[in-house]
C-alpha cells in the first residue's frame, strides 16, 4: 500500500474555471476528508465522507465546491468559477475509522493557483 | 467549537539545543490531541497522540508532549534537536465524537548547525 495518492500535485487555473481535484485513499479505509490549507495557516476542515455518505460539510465549502465519492473509494473535489481566493493547498486524508483510534493519514496535497 | 492556537509561529534553536513548541486549545467537549509534523515537500505526518491515559506521550523519535487539562495546553518537546527535525509542525483536537480535525497556525522549527 503506498498511502494516500492525489493527483494532480498542481494545478494552475485562470480565474473562472473549474478544477477537479482526485484522491485515492488507501485501500479499505472507510472514511475520507478534504481539507484547505492556505498559506501560513494549519489545515481547515471541508468535508468527509464515511463509504459513499458525505457525512460533513464545512460552512468554508461554498456553494461552488462539491465533492463526491460515488463507489466509496476515490473522491473528487470540483470547484466551480474559480476565484483567486481558491488559491491553498487541498489536502485529503483517510481512515479506518474505527474507534478511538481513527489515525487520519494524508496525502501530498494539490496546490491550486488561480490566476 | 473548538480553536486551537500555536503560540510561535517560528522557532529558531541550535543543533543538540532542547525545544519547546507550545500549543493551547479551547474546546467546550472532551477532545484527543495530536502533533502532526510537515517536512519540506512532503506530506503531514502523525507525530505522537493524546487519547487517554497517561499525560506524557512520547514519539519513536525522541519527541514528547503532556497533557495540562487545567491550562488546556499539549506542548511539543524535545532535549536535544537534530538538523533533521527541521519541519513544520502543527497541533490538532479532535473533538471526542466528532471526525474532524482543528489545526493550529504551526510552527516552523529551523535547525542551525
Amino acid at each position: 500500500d503506498t498511502g494516500v495518492s492525489q493527483d494532480p500535485r498542481h494545478k494552475i487555473t485562470k480565474r473562472g474555471q473549474n478544477v477537479t481535484f482526485r484522491c485515492d485513499p488507501i485501500s479499505e479505509h472507510n472514511r475520507l476528508y478534504w481539507y484547505r490549507q492556505t498559506l501560513g495557516q494549519g489545515p481547515e476542515f471541508l468535508t468527509y465522507f464515511q463509504n459513499e455518505a458525505q457525512l460533513e460539510k464545512s460552512r468554508l465549502l461554498s456553494d461552488r465546491f462539491s465533492a463526491e465519492r460515488p463507489k466509496g473509494s476515490f473522491s473528487t473535489l470540483e470547484i466551480q468559477r474559480t476565484e483567486q481566493g481558491d488559491s491553498a493547498m487541498y489536502l485529503c486524508a483517510s481512515s479506518s475509522g474505527t474507534g478511538v483510534h481513527n489515525e487520519q493519514f494524508f496525502g501530498p496535497g494539490t496546490r491550486l493557483t488561480v490566476l | 467549537a473548538q480553536s486551537v492556537t500555536q503560540l510561535d509561529s517560528q522557532v529558531p534553536v541550535f543543533e543538540e539545543a532542547p525545544v519547546e513548541l507550545r500549543c493551547n486549545y479551547s474546546s467546550s467537549v472532551s477532545v484527543y490531541l495530536f502533533w502532526y509534523v510537515q517536512y519540506p515537500n512532503q506530506g503531514l505526518q502523525l507525530l505522537l497522540k493524546y487519547l487517554s491515559g497517561s499525560t506524557l506521550v512520547k514519539s519513536i523519535n525522541g519527541f514528547e508532549a503532556e497533557f495540562n487539562k487545567s491550562q488546556t495546553s499539549f506542548h511539543l518537546r524535545k532535549p536535544s534537536v537534530h538538523i533533521s527535525d527541521t519541519a513544520e509542525y502543527f497541533c490538532a483536537v479532535r473533538p471526542q465524537g466528532a471526525q474532524k480535525l482543528v489545526f493550529g497556525q504551526g510552527t516552523r522549527l529551523t535547525i542551525n548547525p
